[in-house]
C-alpha cells in the first residue's frame, strides 16, 4: 500500500513560469511533510518542510501548501529556472505511529524546466 | 561542514558474496537512517539508530541484512549472501532529531549491483 503518492511521473515547464508538484497521502497520522530534490547520481537534497499545524511554508522561490482535509500537499516553484530540473520527492513522517522519524517517500516527479 | 559521506559509491558483487556499506553521518547528529532505493522508486526505510542504539529495524527485508553503529557515529550496513534483488542504491541519512521535527540529510548513496 502506497501511503504517499505522486501521481505525475513527469512535468515540463517553461523557464520563468510556475512549477506545481503534487503529492497525496493516505495516513492521517502523518504530521510532518518534506520535499526533496534529487539530481542524477546524487542523494536527495532537502528543500522545504511543513508541520501539520501549518497550511503554508515559504522559503524563497519555494512554497509548500498543505491541505489536511484533502490529505494533499503541493510544492510551488516561482519562477522556475533550468537548474530546478531534477526529480522531486515528497516525504512524510508520523510522530504518533513512530518515534523514529522515519520517512515514507512518494515515487518522485521528474521536473524539466525548459529555457 | 561536511555532509553525510558514504563509501563505496559503487559496489559490484557476485551473487552469494557478502558486502559492507559505510556511512559517515554529519558530526554530532544523533539520528541515523538507512534507506533502499530501487530504480524509478522513492527511498524505502530500512533501519534507524539513535546514537548507538538500533531502535527500529522493521524495514530490513531479511535476516541477511544487518546494520550497526557501535560508537554512535559511523554506521555499517552489511548484506550477507547477496541476491540479485538486493541490487539498489543504499542511502544513509542523519538528522539532529533531538530537537523536534528536523529534516534528514542524505549522502550520495552506494549503488550496489549483484551479478
Amino acid at each position: 500500500d502506497q501511503q504517499v503518492k505522486q501521481n505525475s511521473p513527469s512535468l515540463s515547464v517553461q523557464e520563468g513560469r510556475i512549477s506545481i508538484l503534487n503529492c497525496d497521502y493516505t495516513n492521517s497520522m502523518f504530521d510532518y511533510f518534506l520535499w526533496y530534490k534529487k539530481y542524477p547520481a546524487e542523494g536527495p537534497t532537502f528543500l522545504i518542510s511543513i508541520s501539520s499545524i501549518k497550511d503554508k511554508n515559504e522559503d524563497g522561490r519555494f512554497t509548500v501548501f498543505l491541505n489536511k482535509s484533502a490529505k494533499h500537499l503541493s510544492l510551488h516553484i516561482v519562477p522556475s529556472q533550468p537548474g530546478d530540473s531534477a526529480v522531486y520527492f515528497c516525504a512524510a513522517s508520523s510522530s504518533v505511529s513512530s518515534n523514529t522519524g522515519k520517512l515514507i517517500f512518494g515515487q518522485g516527479t521528474t521536473l524539466q524546466v525548459k529555457p | 561542514g561536511a555532509g553525510v559521506s558514504q563509501s563505496p559509491r559503487y559496489k559490484v558483487a557476485k551473487r552469494g558474496q557478502d558486502v559492507a556499506l559505510r556511512c559517515d553521518p554529519i558530526s554530532g547528529h544523533v539520528s541515523l537512517f538507512w534507506y533502499q532505493q530501487a530504480l524509478g522508486q522513492g527511498p524505502e526505510f530500512l533501519t534507524y539508530f539513535q546514537n548507538e542504539a538500533q531502535l527500529d529495524k522493521s524495514g530490513l527485508p531479511s535476516d541477511r541484512f544487518f546494520a550497526e553503529r557501535p560508537e554512535g557515529s559511523v554506521s555499517t550496513l552489511k548484506i550477507q549472501r547477496t541476491q540479485q534483488e538486493d541490487s539498489a542504491v543504499y542511502l544513509c541519512a542523519s538528522s539532529d532529531q533531538g530537537v523536534g521535527n528536523q529534516p534528514q540529510h542524505f549522502g550520495d548513496g552506494t549503488r550496489l549491483s549483484i551479478l
